[in-house]
């Protein structure tokens, strides 16, 4: 099925220092999306993105949190500065019509 | 706000055996998309319904609208089966966003 790619796979950083995730969605979707997953909890949404334009956040999306794909490049979240509680496992997806297909996650780990 | 109920939270199965998943969601939502979390982490979609059931091999998966619920149905049960089961609501139009359960952590032992 559609693949969905995420880069890196882990990411282990200092508290305060900044991060970026990337993600290479399936080649013909319109629709972005980051999720996020404490180990051992359930997905939740983060943020989507559509059009070049963030169309809804969760609460979850701190003001230390940024979206953006230039050029239609890597789909990228930017935590700056990262806190103690971003160690999460963050998910992209990417959406055409309907079904939502999901990377593999990058693990991220905030000391 | 939009939740998602998922049961049971944990189940065990022997092999070649099988059992069924459910979700109850709060309000009327679009459609349903369930998963399986393997050991690595990784998210494997198994299906999207907006309505009625579908099937792919030993698993089949009905979503009643009207009464707001979905199940997910395991029969014949394999080793590679085990995994967390997660089902998400598509609650908006539009841009959409998925709202999950908890989670089914399945185990099958020989």
């Amino acid at each position: 099925g559609p693949k969905v790619l995420q880069i890196p796979s882990h990411q282990i950083i200092d508290m305060g220092q900044m991060v970026t995730l990337n993600c290479d969605p399936v080649s013909n979707h319109l629709y972005f999306y980051w999720y996020k997953q404490i180990l051992g909890q359930q997905m939740e949404f983060l943020v989507n993105f559509y059009n070049g334009k963030v169309m809804e956040k969760s609460k979850l999306f701190k003001d230390q949190f940024s979206v953006e794909r230039p050029d239609g490049s890597y789909f990228t979240l930017k935590i700056q500065p990262t806190a103690l509680e971003d160690s999460a496992v963050y998910f992209c997806a990417s959406s055409g019509q309907d079904t939502q297909y999901f990377g593999p996650g990058t693990r991220l780990l905030v000391l | 706000g939009d939740q998602v109920e998922q049961s049971p939270s944990a189940l065990s199965l022997h092999e070649g055996t099988g059992s069924a998943l459910r979700c109850n969601f709060t309000t009327t939502m679009r459609a349903v998309q369930w998963f399986q979390q393997n050991s690595r982490g990784s998210l494997i979609n198994l299906f999207y319904l907006a309505s009625g059931t579908k099937e792919n091999g030993r698993l089949k998966s009905t979503f009643n609208s009207k009464e707001s619920y979905s199940t997910l149905h395991i029969r014949d049960a394999q080793l590679e089966d085990s995994g967390t089961y997660f089902c998400a609501a598509d609650y908006t139009e539009g841009a959409d966003r998925l709202t999950f359960g908890k989670g089914t952590q399945l185990i099958i032992q020989p």
